[in-house]
C-alpha cells in the first residue's frame, strides 16, 4: 500500500469555481501534511502545510486535516486559470517526506 | 540568494556510465534531500541528510550513493547508470524545525 494516495484526475473546473483535491495517507504516525503546486517542467513549490485537525486558510486556499480518517484535502476558491497545475500531497513521517502521485487541475476560462 | 541550485540541468548517459549530480543551497539549511520524479509515480525519496555528516536511505536508494560534502552541498552519484534511472532528479533543503522544503530546478537525466 502506498503511503500517500491521490486521485490522479485530471480535474477540470470553470474559472471562479471551487476546486477540491483529496489525499489519504496510511501511517497514523505521520506528523505534518503539505500541499505543493507543480507547473509543467518546473519544481514543486509549497502552498500550505497543516499539522492539526481542522481547517487552515490562506487566501483562496483552505487545507483540511482529519487524522482519524487519515484524510487531507485542499480547497481552492475562486479558481483562476493560473491555478492550472499538478497538486502534490505530501506527508512527513519521521524524517522522511512521502509524496502522492499528484492531481492535475485545469481551470477553464 | 540563489536558493537551491543543481547541476547539470540535463544529461544523457549510456548504460554503465557514471556521473555525479551536484546540489548546493545558500540558505544555511540543515537538511537536504534527493528525489526522483517519474511519470505517474510522484516524487520518491532516494537519500536524505538530516544534518552535516549524516546520510540515510529513502524509499528508492538502490543504484545511488550520496555525499554530504559540507552544510551547503549534497551530491548524488550513479556508479553504473541503467535505463531505469532515466528520470527527473530534484534536490531540496529545509531548515531545522522548518516546514518549507525548497526545491532546486531539477536535473533531467536520460540513460540510453
Amino acid at each position: 500500500q502506498k503511503e500517500v494516495e491521490q486521485n490522479s484526475g485530471p480535474l477540470s473546473v470553470p474559472e471562479g469555481a471551487i476546486a477540491s483535491l483529496n489525499c489519504t495517507y496510511s501511517d497514523r504516525g505521520s506528523q505534518s501534511f503539505f500541499w505543493y503546486r507543480q507547473y509543467s517542467g518546473k519544481s514543486p513549490e509549497l502552498i500550505m502545510f497543516i499539522y492539526s485537525n481542522g481547517d487552515k486558510e490562506d487566501g483562496r486556499f483552505t487545507a483540511q486535516l482529519n487524522k482519524a480518517s487519515q484524510y487531507v484535502s485542499l480547497l481552492i476558491r475562486d479558481s483562476q486559470p493560473s491555478d492550472s497545475a499538478t497538486y502534490l500531497c505530501a506527508v512527513l513521517t519521521g524524517n522522511q517526506f512521502y509524496f502522492g502521485t499528484g492531481t492535475s487541475l485545469t481551470v477553464i476560462p | 540568494n540563489a536558493g537551491v541550485t543543481q547541476t547539470p540541468k540535463f544529461q544523457v548517459l549510456k548504460t554503465g556510465q557514471s556521473m555525479t549530480l551536484q546540489c548546493a543551497q545558500d540558505m544555511n539549511h540543515n537538511s537536504m534531500y534527493w528525489y526522483r520524479q517519474d511519470p505517474g509515480m510522484g516524487l520518491r525519496l532516494i537519500y536524505y541528510s538530516a544534518s552535516e555528516g549524516t546520510t540515510d536511505k529513502g524509499e528508492v536508494p538502490n543504484g545511488y550513493n550520496v555525499s554530504r560534502l559540507n552544510k551547503r552541498e549534497f551530491s548524488l552519484r550513479l556508479e553504473s547508470a541503467a535505463p531505469s534511472q532515466t528520470s527527473v532528479y530534484f534536490c531540496a533543503s529545509i531548515r531545522a524545525g522548518g516546514e518549507t522544503q525548497y526545491f532546486g530546478p531539477g536535473t533531467r537525466l536520460l540513460v540510453l
